[in-house]
C-alpha cells in the first residue's frame, strides 16, 4: 500500500515535444506529491509539488495534473528541450507519518533529442 | 538560505572495512535528516530518518547505522563494508513536513 508506481521506465522525446510522466499510488493517506529532477552524478533536485486540493498546477514548462478519485498523477514537460535530459522521480507522503517520510518511484530516464 | 554538503563525493573501500560518511546543513534548525541509497539505475531506498538529537528511525535491515550527534549533524556508519553497500548516497533535510532537498550525494564504490 505504500508504493508509488511510475511510468515509463524510459522516454524519448524529440526537442519541442511534450514528455509525459504518470505515477500512480494506493495509499489514499498521502496528501503530498512532489516531482524531483536528477542529473547524472547529483542529487536529486524539487521540481515541482501538488496538494490533493488542487488538480493542477503549473510552474513554467512543467505541469502537474492530479486525479484523485483515480489516485493518480503525472508530470507534463512542454517544449521538451535537451537540457531536460535526466531522471525524474515522483514521490509521496502523508503528514499522519513520522518524519515525513517520501515513498519514491522507480524514476523515468528522459531523454530529448536535439 | 539552506545548504546541505556531503563528504566525501566519492570514496573506494575494500570489502570489511569500516564506513563513516557525513551530512550537516546550514541555515536551519531542528531538520528532519534522511539517509538514502540509490543502486545504479534505480529508485530511492530510505535507509534512516531522524527527527531530533540522538533519534533514528531504521527503514530497513542492514549493514549500516546512522548517528545524529549535533542538530545539523547525520552521519552514516559502517563497521564492515558489504560489496552490496556500493552505492550512490545521498542524504536530505526537510523543515517541518514534506518538502525534502537532497545534498550532492556520496559516490561508494566497495572492492
Amino acid at each position: 500500500q505504500q508504493q508509488v508506481k511510475q511510468s515509463p521506465q524510459s522516454l524519448i522525446v524529440q526537442k519541442g515535444g511534450i514528455s509525459i510522466i504518470n505515477c500512480a499510488y494506493e495509499n489514499t493517506a498521502f496528501d503530498y506529491f512532489p516531482w524531483y529532477q536528477q542529473f547524472p552524478g547529483k542529487g536529486p533536485a524539487l521540481l515541482i509539488a501538488i496538494r490533493p486540493d488542487v488538480s493542477e498546477k503549473k510552474e513554467g514548462r512543467f505541469t502537474i495534473s492530479f486525479n484523485k478519485s483515480a489516485k493518480q498523477f503525472s508530470l507534463h514537460i512542454m517544449d521538451s528541450q535537451p537540457g531536460d535530459s535526466a531522471t525524474y522521480f515522483c514521490a509521496a507522503s502523508s503528514q499522519e507519518t513520522s518524519g515525513s517520510r517520501l515513498t519514491f518511484g522507480e524514476g523515468t530516464q528522459l531523454t530529448v533529442n536535439p | 538560505s539552506q545548504t546541505i554538503h556531503q563528504w566525501p563525493a566519492t570514496l573506494v573501500q575494500p570489502v570489511g572495512s569500516p564506513l563513516s560518511l557525513e551530512c550537516t546543513v546550514e541555515g536551519t534548525s531542528n531538520p528532519n535528516l534522511y539517509w538514502y541509497r540509490q543502486a545504479a539505475g534505480r529508485g530511492l531506498q530510505l535507509l534512516f530518518y531522524s527527527v531530533g538529537i540522538g533519534q533514528i528511525s531504521s527503514e530497513v535491515p542492514q549493514n549500516l547505522s546512522a548517528s545524529r550527534p549535533q542538530d545539523r549533524q547525520f552521519i552514516l556508519s559502517s563497521k564492515k563494508l558489504l560489496l552490496s553497500d556500493s552505492g550512490f548516497y545521498l542524504c536530505a533535510w526537510s523543515y517541518g513536513w514534506n518538502e525534502q532537498f537532497f545534498g550532492p550525494g556520496t559516490r561508494l564504490t566497495v572492492l
